[in-house]
């Protein structure tokens, strides 16, 4: 299995532009998370799907952040507009019911100038 | 709500060294305990889970230990390595899978 894919690797985008950060889960985890890093917040909870369905967005922290899961096979995390301050690193993460434990990305690294 | 907090948040030891990492967490009510790893630059790997009705994990030099009843976690790693430099999160999961994360230990073996 090709573990969790993550993309883009890098992005850096100006403010104000649309961004979209993608992930596709390892085939069969029926749960996926958005994180977020930072150096001052550590790793955040955005959102997270079970069987395709958001459970919890409390996470996300403004009306600007949407994330969506289509199918099991794909998700996206979407910022618009951006701000220097969504700059940090976004990471996806699966699991097959959590009693297995979580698997995650190599993330995302945002940059918004 | 849960707050998971890790001590110290950096340590330096030299090769050959056992240490122990710490995690407390404020819920009593956690579903389960995980130990990650995290290279600069890098994802996350899993090293181990513990269940609520599981005390102890371990795998290769790594053991995990979870008490629920003083909401503490270690990390214990035996002749530690300059490979094992990294930074080292804990993260107490609820049933319906949010996982909470603590700040991490950024460890450093010298050789």
């Amino acid at each position: 299995d090709a573990g969790v894919i993550q993309s883009p690797r890098h992005e850096v985008t100006e403010m104000g532009q649309e961004v979209t950060l993608r992930c596709k889960p390892i085939s069969g985890h029926n749960s996926l998370f958005w994180y977020r890093q930072t150096m001052m917040r550590g790793l955040e909870l955005l959102i997270y799907f079970n069987n395709n369905v958001p459970i919890d967005d409390s996470g996300m922290p403004e009306d600007r952040f949407s994330a969506k899961m289509p199918n099991a096979s794909f998700s996206t995390l979407k910022i618009q507009p951006s701000e220097p301050r969504d700059s940090a690193v976004y990471f996806c993460a699966s699991s097959l019911e959590t009693q297995y434990g979580y698997t995650f990305g190599s993330g995302t690294r945002l940059t918004v100038v | 709500k849960q707050e998971v907090t890790q001590i110290p948040a950096a340590l330096s030891v030299p090769e050959g060294e056992n240490l122990v990492l710490n995690c407390s967490f404020t819920d009593s009510a956690i579903y389960n305990l995980q130990w990650f790893r995290q290279d600069p630059g890098k994802g996350l790997t899993s090293l181990l889970l513990i269940q609520s009705s599981q005390r102890e994990q371990t795998s290769g030099r790594l053991n995990a230990s979870l008490d629920k009843s003083s909401g503490r976690s270690t990390l214990y790693i035996a002749a530690s390595q300059p490979g094992d430099s990294a930074t080292y999160l804990c993260a107490g999961g609820n049933q319906g899978g949010k996982l909470i994360f603590g700040q991490g230990t950024e460890l450093s073996v010298k050789p």
